[in-house]
């Protein structure tokens, strides 16, 4: 069973550029998940996703930060004017449901991005 | 507020040694909490699922424990190879919309 797939892995850029990463969850999964994780701490939800709808956006900075999922399959998020706090490891996951005590989130490899 | 708190932050244990990690949160109500194992450059993976009534769950090398009463957990690793050296991360779930909170991670380094 393939993972979930994250693109690029590495980027950098410029503060007030723009950037966009994308993700392939697990084939079947509902749910798919968007956590910006900073150096040495743990991963903080942006954005999560049900099909193609959006559940929670709380966490989302959203005068610079957008999430989509077009056909409630791949994703991508858009971070437009980036700064130099948004320097992170961007982290996509999927789960099969929303809701479930043991509803396992799978993770995949992360898009480090540094904003210089 | 919920949180969760990992010690020690990071720590080196030579090859072959055990080491024990601790989290502690203050998630409620409590449906479940995880262990991640996070390498270097990698997602997290899944190493132990615990709900209420469990107090110890093992995956190989690893056994993790659960205190629900004092809302503390313990993740165990036993005879300490180097493919372990990696950041663990303590996950809890709150019912009802089962919302994750998650620990700053303990990173371990063996050495060999």
């Amino acid at each position: 069973e393939a993972g979930v797939a994250q693109s690029p892995r590495y980027k950098i850029i410029e503060k007030r550029q723009s950037v966009a990463f994308w993700c392939n969850p697990i084939s079947g999964h509902a749910t798919l998940y968007w956590y910006q994780q900073i150096l040495g701490q743990g991963p903080k939800l942006l954005i999560q996703f049900q099909n193609n709808g959006v559940v929670d956006d709380s966490q989302l900075p959203k005068d610079r930060f957008s999430a989509e999922r077009l056909k409630g399959v791949d994703s991508t998020l858009k971070i437009q004017p980036a700064k130099l706090e948004d320097s992170a490891v961007y982290l996509c996951a999927s789960s099969l449901e929303t809701f479930g005590q043991d509803n396992e989130q799978f993770f995949g490899p992360g898009t480090r991005l540094t904003v210089l | 507020k919920n949180q969760v708190e990992q010690s020690p932050q990071s720590l080196i244990i030579l090859e072959g040694k055990n080491c024990t990690l601790q989290c502690n949160y203050t998630v409620s109500p409590f449906s479940n909490l995880r262990w991640y194992k996070q390498d270097t450059g990698r997602g997290p993976v899944s190493l132990t699922i615990m709900t209420f009534s469990e107090n110890t769950k093992s995956n190989g090398r690893y056994t993790a424990t659960l205190d629900a009463d004092t809302k503390q957990s313990s993740l165990h690793i036993t005879a300490s190879q180097l493919s372990d050296s990696a950041s663990y991360i303590c996950v809890v779930s709150a019912f009802p919309d089962y919302k994750l909170s998650f620990g700053a991670g303990t990173t371990v380094t063996v050495r060999a």
